[in-house]
């Protein structure tokens, strides 16, 4: 069992409100991720980090931003959500090393209205 | 049963039978692979994993095979059971080291009684 856990699992907002989606995990892993998944489709990778103070923007283009201030920490933050940004938010990591899993957490489900 | 990976997202197989989940990944450089279950309501969950140096890889009731002249890579699970029943995506590493996974459509595994 992977000791990565996302708060909170549902939200439901009205558009244009700030939220962040919390991310932390207790393997003091370096790398941590953000990939952003609609129902029934693939993973794509919105944001990740190599390490405290490092962050990437992924492939996939999010107006979200994240901070590493903390190596078990990794929030996502929307300033002003649309409804566009419905959908399931999903947060890995991995250690540095021969093992090269990502272990994810159960997801934060957002949905904008 | 078998399914033909992205272009058939559901297969439903019979309860003890053989399950073949196929997956085309895009990049010849890629040196990783990994395949993830994920049901429903819940991030998903590593399974197996094979490095670009295998054509095979065996673990507990799952096998991968890796094809790297034609970019195939398929899992096969033994005996599949109902608690088997969820998406699977398989991963790819096109950078080695960089952890920046692709992952695949996925394929949605219903298992019947």
């Amino acid at each position: 069992e992977a000791d990565i856990y996302q708060t909170p699992r549902y939200l439901v907002i009205g558009t244009g409100k700030k939220i962040t989606l919390e991310c932390s995990q207790t393997m003091g892993h370096d790398k941590m991720y953000w990939y952003q998944q609609d129902p029934g489709m693939e993973l794509h990778l919105i944001h990740y980090s190599y390490g405290v103070n490092s962050t990437e923007k992924g492939d996939l283009s999010s107006e979200s931003t994240v901070s590493r201030i903390r190596t078990e920490h990794f929030p996502l933050t929307l300033e002003s959500a649309r409804p566009s940004h419905t959908s399931q938010y999903l947060c890995a990591s991995s250690e540095q090393g021969v093992r090269r899993e990502l272990f994810f957490g159960e997801g934060s489900r957002l949905t904008v209205l | 049963g078998e399914s033909v990976g992205l272009h058939l997202p559901t297969l439903s197989v019979q309860e003890g039978d053989n399950s073949i989940i196929n997956c085309a990944y895009s990049n010849s450089a890629s040196d990783y692979f990994i395949w993830y279950k994920q049901e429903s309501g819940k991030g998903p969950q590593f399974i197996i994993d094979i490095r670009s140096n295998m054509d095979k890889r065996q673990g507990q009731r799952v096998t991968v095979l890796l094809n790297k002249t034609v970019k195939h890579l398929s899992l096969q699970i033994a005996a599949t059971q109902p608690g088997d029943s969820a998406v699977y995506f398989c991963a790819e590493d096109p950078s080695s080291g960089t952890y920046k996974y692709i992952f695949g459509t996925g394929t949605r595994l219903k298992v019947l009684a």
